[in-house]
């Protein structure tokens, strides 16, 4: 069965903390996406990438091919970015565009 | 530039009243798509399109409807709702459905069935 497991499942850090929430699949993918649901239940797309490295302000995405993991960093953690944080992949045998969506990661960054 | 605008935010229906949950994009996207969110699991696809005219099954279709008539409107029909299908709502976009495409998502409907 194709899954998609994010960790931990609530997180809760200080302002000005380093961050990381992991992602981990159970078989090949095409592409993994990160997302960012907001408190009012919004969702925005933060990340997509299919191999190495990406960067956005203080938001680093990474990918291991080979282990099958990924992992969204922040840097200096606010409290603004309290928010659930999704990771979402296409496993390669999937047809079509259907992603398979973790259950996602609570962040709450205390002031 | 609106981006993808979902109708209605709030909903609530009686067993076996029908309703259509409307989706709109602004931004020539092919791929549309329809997701309901649960509490303690993932989003799930209901339905997508690929363009006008084409739709397909997802991973959770049953008691739902959706046409594409439009590039821009992708609206899903609930033709005798159920309370199992009390849930948030989210419909998305995208330019394609390659891998290098971002989803765009609408803010979201909570529907709830009594």
């Amino acid at each position: 069965k194709n899954e998609v497991e994010q960790s931990p499942q609530n997180l809760t850090a200080q302002e000005g903390e380093f961050i990381t929430i992991n992602c981990s699949y159970s078989v090949g993918i095409s592409a993994l996406h990160w997302l960012q649901q907001h408190p009012g239940g919004g969702i925005v797309s933060l990340f997509m990438l299919s191999s190495g490295k990406k960067k956005h302000g203080r938001l680093i995405a990474t990918i291991n091919i080979q282990e099958k993991h990924s992992s969204l960093h922040i840097t200096a953690s606010h409290p603004r970015d309290s928010a659930v944080y999704i990771c979402a992949v296409r496993f390669m045998e999937t047809s079509g565009s259907r992603l398979t969506f973790g259950e996602g990661t609570q962040l709450t960054v205390n002031p | 530039n609106a981006g993808v605008t979902q109708t209605p935010k709030f909903q609530v229906l009686k067993t076996g009243q029908s309703m259509t949950l409307q989706c709109a994009q602004d931004m020539n996207h092919e791929y549309m798509s329809w997701y309901r969110q649960d509490p303690g699991m993932g989003l799930r696809l209901i339905h997508y399109s690929v363009g006008a005219g084409i739709t397909d099954q997802g991973e959770v279709p049953n008691g739902y409807n959706v046409s594409r008539s439009t590039t821009e409107d992708f609206p899903l029909r609930l033709l005798s709702a159920a309370p199992s299908q009390t849930s948030v709502y989210f419909c998305a976009s995208s330019y394609s459905s390659g891998i290098g495409s971002p989803l765009h998502f609408g803010n979201g409907t909570r529907l709830t069935v009594t």
